[in-house]
């Protein structure tokens, strides 16, 4: 299974600021996702980070508000941009599992922000 | 919006019995995964079974799939304080380029 690391693990922010958000990843990975989930919640799909490309976007989410970069095939950042207190949520990476576990998706640890 | 129902939304049960979660979908699937979060922490993959699997066992833990009900269940046997945990069903959906959706969570609190 893939091991991902995020950074930083949590942070509280000031309304109109933007946060930066990274996810590394132990070995090379076609696909990499950002997902959301707010207080209470279950996920939602926020982008898909490709490398070489732009990032797909879901409905409801854009690349002005979620920029991603996808420098190369372990690592991915997200930025929340001019950040107010309903971006306040835990942001999580998730990869592919790789050879031999193409279907699984396993998931960083997450990052909790707090938008004040 | 999310594809995935579960219910029950929360469940409360003794150490030592079983627990039975259920999962909806609406869509066509390629495969359905389980995942257990504790306290807002990251997800812990648990077991994945694809559309033409009807049943797969890992340990405690067995899940079924019934493709023509759109639903899976995930049983937890002999259960543990240390389930402890919110459990999500997620959905890749037939050519969705392995997005996956997730469902709305179950609850579940295993007392000692």
């Amino acid at each position: 299974s893939a091991v991902i690391s995020q950074k930083p693990s949590r942070d509280i922010c000031q309304r109109g600021t933007s946060l930066t958000i990274q996810c590394q990843v132990d070995s090379q990975v076609t696909m990499m996702f950002w997902y959301r989930q707010q207080p209470g919640q279950s996920l939602t799909l926020i982008a898909t980070a490709n490398q070489g490309s732009e990032a797909t976007y879901e409905s409801g989410f854009v690349i002005d508000k979620f920029p991603i970069s996808r420098p190369n095939l372990t690592f991915s950042t997200l930025t929340v941009s001019n950040m107010s207190p309903e971006d306040s949520s835990i942001y999580l990476c998730s990869v592919e599992g790789g050879q031999g576990y193409t279907d699984t998706q396993y998931f960083g640890p997450g990052t909790r922000l707090t938008v004040l | 919006s999310q594809q995935g129902e579960e219910d029950p939304q929360a469940l409360s049960i003794q150490e030592g019995e079983n627990a039975t979660m259920n999962c909806s979908y609406k869509t066509s699937i390629n495969n359905l995964q389980w995942y257990r979060q504790n306290s807002g922490r990251g997800l812990v993959h648990l077991i994945l079974i694809r559309s033409n699997e009807r049943e797969k066992h890992s340990g405690r833990l067995r899940v079924t799939l019934d493709t023509s009900k759109k639903s899976s269940s995930l049983l937890i046997t002999a259960s543990r304080a240390a389930d402890t945990a919110s459990y999500f069903c997620a959905t890749e959906t037939s050519g969705s380029a392995r997005q996956l959706t997730f469902g709305s969570g179950t609850q579940l609190t295993v007392l000692p």
